[in-house]
C-alpha cells in the first residue's frame, strides 16, 4: 500500500509564472484534499475533490487558484500568476469514504513552493 | 477566537516522562478529532483520532475527549527523544453537513530532553 505522493517536492519560480502540482492518492481513496501550510501555522484548507467531483471550496482559493481531479485518480492544483504570498508547502491528502463518524486523511510529503 | 486552539510551546519533559498535549476548539458540531505528528520539514503523520468522550489508547499514545468542555488532549507516555516534534490538532466538523475539511490547530512544539 503505497502512500500519497506528490510532485515536485520543490518548487522556485518568479512571481507572476504560473505552476501546477500533481497529488496521486492512495490507490483505494475517493476523497482527495489539498491544504496550504506556512511556517509556524497548521495546514490551511484548500479544497476537497469526492471522487472527481469538487465538493468544496475555501474562501483562500482565490481565482488565481485552480484544481482538478478529471478521471477521480490523481489531482492537480495550479496557480496562475504567482505571487510572494503563495510560498507556502502545499499538502494533499487522502481518505476513503466510509459510513463511519471519521474520515481520516493521509497526507503526502508536500510540494514546498518558493515565489521570488 | 481561532477555531482550534494549542498552546504553542515548546513544551519541554525529561526523557521517559509523561509528555501533555492540550486542544480546545470552538465547533460545538465538531464529531471527530484528529491528533498528527509534524517533524520539522516534513508532512503531518496520524497519529490517532477519537470520536467518543473519555480515552482511547494506543501504544505510548492517549486522546482524551471532552465535548461538554471543548476539549481534547493527547499523552505521551515513557516520551522519548525521537518524540520531538510539533503535534497538530485537527477537528472534523459534523459530517451530515457535507463539509470534510479538516481545521487545524497552530501545533505545539514537543522537545524531549535526553
Amino acid at each position: 500500500d503505497t502512500g500519497v505522493s506528490q510532485n515536485p517536492r520543490h518548487k522556485i519560480t518568479k512571481r507572476g509564472q504560473n505552476v501546477t502540482f500533481r497529488c496521486d492518492p492512495i490507490s483505494e481513496h475517493n476523497r482527495l484534499y489539498w491544504y496550504r501550510q506556512t511556517l509556524g501555522q497548521g495546514p490551511e484548507f484548500l479544497t476537497y475533490f469526492q471522487n472527481e467531483a469538487q465538493l468544496e471550496k475555501s474562501r483562500l482559493l482565490s481565482d488565481r487558484f485552480s484544481a482538478e481531479r478529471p478521471k477521480g485518480s490523481f489531482s492537480t492544483l495550479e496557480i496562475q500568476r504567482t505571487e510572494q504570498g503563495d510560498s507556502a508547502m502545499y499538502l494533499c491528502a487522502s481518505s476513503l469514504d466510509s459510513a463511519g463518524v471519521t474520515d481520516t486523511q493521509y497526507f503526502g510529503p508536500g510540494t514546498r513552493l518558493t515565489v521570488l | 477566537q481561532k477555531e482550534v486552539e494549542q498552546n504553542s510551546g515548546p513544551l519541554s519533559v525529561p526523557e521517559g516522562a509523561i509528555a501533555s498535549l492540550n486542544c480546545t476548539y470552538s465547533d460545538r458540531g465538531s464529531q471527530s478529532f484528529f491528533w498528527y505528528r509534524q517533524y520539522s520539514g516534513k508532512s503531518p503523520e496520524l497519529i490517532m483520532f477519537i470520536y467518543s468522550n473519555g480515552d482511547k489508547e494506543d501504544g505510548r499514545f492517549t486522546a482524551q475527549l471532552n465535548k461538554a468542555s471543548q476539549y481534547v488532549s493527547l499523552l505521551i507516555r515513557d516520551s522519548q527523544p525521537s518524540d520531538s516534534a510539533t503535534y497538530l490538532c485537527a477537528v472534523n466538523p459534523l459530517m451530515d453537513t457535507g463539509r470534510r475539511a479538516l481545521t487545524f490547530g497552530s501545533g505545539t512544539r514537543l522537545q524531549v530532553q535526553p
